[in-house]
């Protein structure tokens, strides 16, 4: 199993683009989430699903959107990139009541 | 939502001294603790979780202790050494919905040999 997979590794968009980042799990897992990651801020929630079909805000949703059309895969949208969104992304999986497996992150740098 | 409050953000201990770590949760439904451990550029790990039956879990040098009266949970570390340097989150997770956790602020633990 390769477990949570996620691409691009690093990105750099100018302010205003958009782009998606990939996250698949080969884990048959039915929760899947997205994470930012800023310095002194720990790790807050984006968007979150709990199977293909289902998904939810976090704590900090604005400016990404998400969709979930297969149980293996859960992509990111940036639909206008910011500054503000200059950050490390973790996906996540895992099943029901069970720990958190991450991806090893996307590295994303917004000019 | 949830809130949950890590301290301290930093720390230095001496190899072989202990470290702990505190965190509190704001809300009482919350019911499993996990703690991830992060090194430089990599992905958080986890290193033991905790639910909201259970009042402390141990494994090997690692234990977490869980008050729910008080909403407090507790990372503790024994004989530390080098490699345990990294950043400590812990997190909380509300209702059965696990893949919504909600993450302290972090602890960069520094071992020195």
């Amino acid at each position: 199993n390769a477990g949570v997979t996620q691409t691009p590794k690093f990105q750099v968009l100018k302010t205003g683009q958009s782009m998606t980042l990939q996250c698949a799990q080969d884990m048959n897992h039915e929760y899947m989430s997205w994470y930012r990651q800023d310095p002194g801020m720990g790790l807050r929630l984006i968007h979150y699903s709990v199977g293909a079909g289902i998904t939810d805000q976090g704590e900090v949703p604005n400016g990404y959107n998400v969709s979930r059309s297969t149980t293996e895969d859960f992509p990111l949208r940036l639909l206008s990139a910011a500054p503000s969104q200059t950050s490390v992304y973790f996906c996540a999986s895992s099943l029901p009541d069970e720990k958190l497996f991450f991806g090893s992150g996307t590295q994303l740098s917004v000019l | 939502g949830e809130n949950v409050e890590q301290h301290p953000s930093t720390l230095s201990v001496q190899e072989g001294d202990s470290a702990v770590i505190k965190c509190t949760y704001s809300d009482s439904a919350s019911n499993y603790f996990p703690w991830y451990k992060q090194e430089l550029g990599k992905r958080p790990q986890l290193i033991i979780d905790i639910r909201s039956n259970v009042g402390e879990k141990k494994d090997q040098r690692i234990a977490v202790t869980l008050n729910k009266t008080a909403k407090h949970f507790s990372l503790h570390i024994t004989e530390t050494q080098p490699e345990d340097s990294a950043v400590y989150f812990c997190a909380a997770s509300t209702g059965s919905t696990l893949g919504r956790l909600y993450f302290g602020r972090g602890t960069q633990l520094t071992v020195w040999p």
